[in-house]
């Protein structure tokens, strides 16, 4: 299994600014995934980021408004840009094994609220 | 692409009635993996189940069980003799093989009423 924290867990942020999460993993693996959950909505995947290569983004995100850091197997992190309200949600970081039991890992969520 | 539908966007139910949680889904793969997650008031995602497409059995885990039927491509969620704890959102998602990302249904609000 795999144990994964998220900094911050929550955060209130003005509209324009900035603010970095951080995914730590307490084991390598190959790809770490980051989804958001707007209120009230589903989970949607935001991108997949390899270590050592660019992060993958879904249909409807960019990187310039969610860069994505993979520096090692253990860590990522994933920055929402020029903050506007309807930014604010739950971002939560995810790992999956590809071994036998496929197994899909998620973080506590960071709670971010966009004044 | 894969597609996972929970048509029942709420449902409300009395204490200790049953109540089943529908998922379909729809895949190219011939192996994928299904998964059931409780969201509860809190926020943090529960994982409930996995299970992978060439094992049809139903499982049974305390008052939790899972129907998965490849011939209607559904993995339907019972929970028996509800309680007031199992109020939450449940989430039916579904993977492909190798590393690839879950994606999720919209999920189904559960309320349970004392």
């Amino acid at each position: 299994s795999a144990v994964i924290s998220q900094k911050p867990s929550r955060d209130i942020c003005q509209r324009g600014t900035s603010l970095t999460i951080q995914c730590q993993v307490d084991s390598q693996v190959t790809m770490m995934f980051w989804y958001r959950q707007q209120p009230g909505q589903s989970l949607t995947l935001i991108a997949t980021a390899n270590q050592g290569s660019e992060a993958t983004y879904e249909s409807g995100f960019v990187i310039d408004k969610f860069p994505i850091s993979r520096p090692n197997l253990t860590f990522s992190t994933l920055t929402v840009s020029n903050m506007s309200p309807e930014d604010s949600s739950i971002y939560l970081c995810s790992v999956s094994s590809s071994g036998s039991y496929n197994e899909q890992f998620f973080g506590p969520g960071t709670r971010l609220t966009v004044l | 692409a894969q597609k996972v539908t929970q048509a029942q966007t709420e449902i409300s139910v009395v204490e200790k009635e049953d109540v089943t949680l529908d998922c379909v889904y729809e895949t190219r793969d011939t192996t994928y993996y299904l998964f059931w997650y409780k969201q509860p008031p809190s926020g943090e995602l529960v994982f409930l189940i996995r299970r992978n497409s060439f094992d049809e059995q139903n499982e049974i885990s305390g008052r939790y069980s899972w129907n998965f039927q490849k011939s209607t491509s559904s993995f339907n969620f019972t929970i028996t003799a509800s309680q007031v704890v199992d109020s939450a959102v449940y989430f039916c998602a579904l993977r492909g093989s190798g590393n690839t990302p879950l994606v999720f249904g919209k999920g189904t609000r559960l309320s349970v009423i004392a």
